[in-house]
C-alpha cells in the first residue's frame, strides 16, 4: 500500500524559507491518478490545506497562502516538495504530506508528520 | 476563521449516540462537492472516517456513518465508546479551487 514519509529541518528562522519533501513509496507521484497534498495543523489547532501538485507539475495553492508557496515533483526520486517563504511564528505546525485524488475527493493517505518550528 | 463551520465540542455517555455537524455554503457543500471527514486521536495523525459523504473505508465500524443535505453534513456515532474520544474535521472543496476543512470537534466520552 501507499505510504508517505515527510523530512526537512524542524527548525526554521524567522523570514527564512521552510524546505519540506515528502518521499513516496508504494506508488508513483507519476500517476495521473492522483494529486499530492500538503496540510499543516498549528499547536493545538485546526487542520489547513496548503496546496497540491499534479504529476504534469501544474500546482494549486491555498489562497491564503499563494504568494508564499511553491511545491515541486521529483519523479526520480518519486518525492514532492514544498517551500514556504518569509515564514513567521505563524508557521509553527505540524506539515503533512498526503494524496489526494483531485478536486473533491478525500485525502488519504497521509504521511506520518513533521513538526516545523519557526524561531530564531 | 474555517470556510465549513463545526462546533468546537459535543459530548456523550458510553452507548449514547452523537452527532457532529459540518456547515458550509453555496460554493462548497452546497455546489454539490462532497464531504468527507476524519477522525484524529489525541497525538495521532488524522484518519479518514468517511469518504464522499456516507461512505465507511475498510475497517471503520458501522457504528460511524456520514450524511449530507443542501449546505451540510453530518457525523453519526452509535454506541460511543471510550475510544472515540478524539478531534473529527469534515472536509469539502471550494469553488475558488480549495480544498477546505471545518475547524474541528473534539468528542469527549463522559
Amino acid at each position: 500500500q501507499v505510504q508517505l514519509q515527510e523530512s526537512g529541518p524542524g527548525l526554521v528562522k524567522p523570514s527564512e524559507t521552510l524546505s519540506l519533501t515528502c518521499t513516496v513509496s508504494g506508488g508513483s507521484v507519476n500517476s495521473g491518478d492522483y494529486y499530492w497534498s500538503w496540510i499543516r495543523q498549528p499547536p493545538g489547532k485546526g487542520l489547513e490545506w496548503i496546496g497540491y501538485i499534479f504529476y504534469s507539475g501544474s500546482t494549486t495553492y491555498n489562497p491564503s497562502l499563494k504568494s508564499r508557496v511553491s511545491m515541486t515533483l521529483d519523479t526520480s526520486k518519486n518525492q514532492f516538495s514544498l517551500e514556504l517563504t518569509s515564514v513567521t511564528a505563524a508557521d509553527t505546525a505540524i506539515y503533512y504530506c498526503a494524496r489526494d485524488k483531485g478536486s473533491g475527493y478525500w485525502l488519504d493517505p497521509w504521511g506520518q508528520g513533521s513538526l516545523v518550528t519557526v524561531s530564531s | 476563521q474555517s470556510v465549513l463551520t463545526q462546533p468546537p465540542s459535543v459530548s456523550g455517555a458510553p452507548g449514547q449516540r452523537v452527532t457532529i455537524s459540518c456547515s458550509g455554503g453555496s460554493s462548497n457543500i452546497g455546489a454539490g462537492y462532497d464531504v468527507h471527514w476524519y477522525q484524529q486521536l489525541p497525538g495521532t495523525v488524522p484518519k479518514l472516517l468517511i469518504y464522499a459523504n456516507s461512505n465507511r473505508p475498510s475497517g471503520v465500524p458501522d457504528r460511524f456513518s456520514g450524511s449530507k443535505s443542501g449546505t451540510s453534513a453530518s457525523l453519526a456515532i452509535t454506541g460511543l465508546q471510550a475510544e472515540d474520544e478524539a478531534d473529527y474535521y469534515c472536509q469539502s472543496f471550494d469553488s475558488s479551487l480549495s480544498v477546505v476543512f471545518g475547524g474541528g470537534t473534539k468528542l469527549t466520552v463522559l
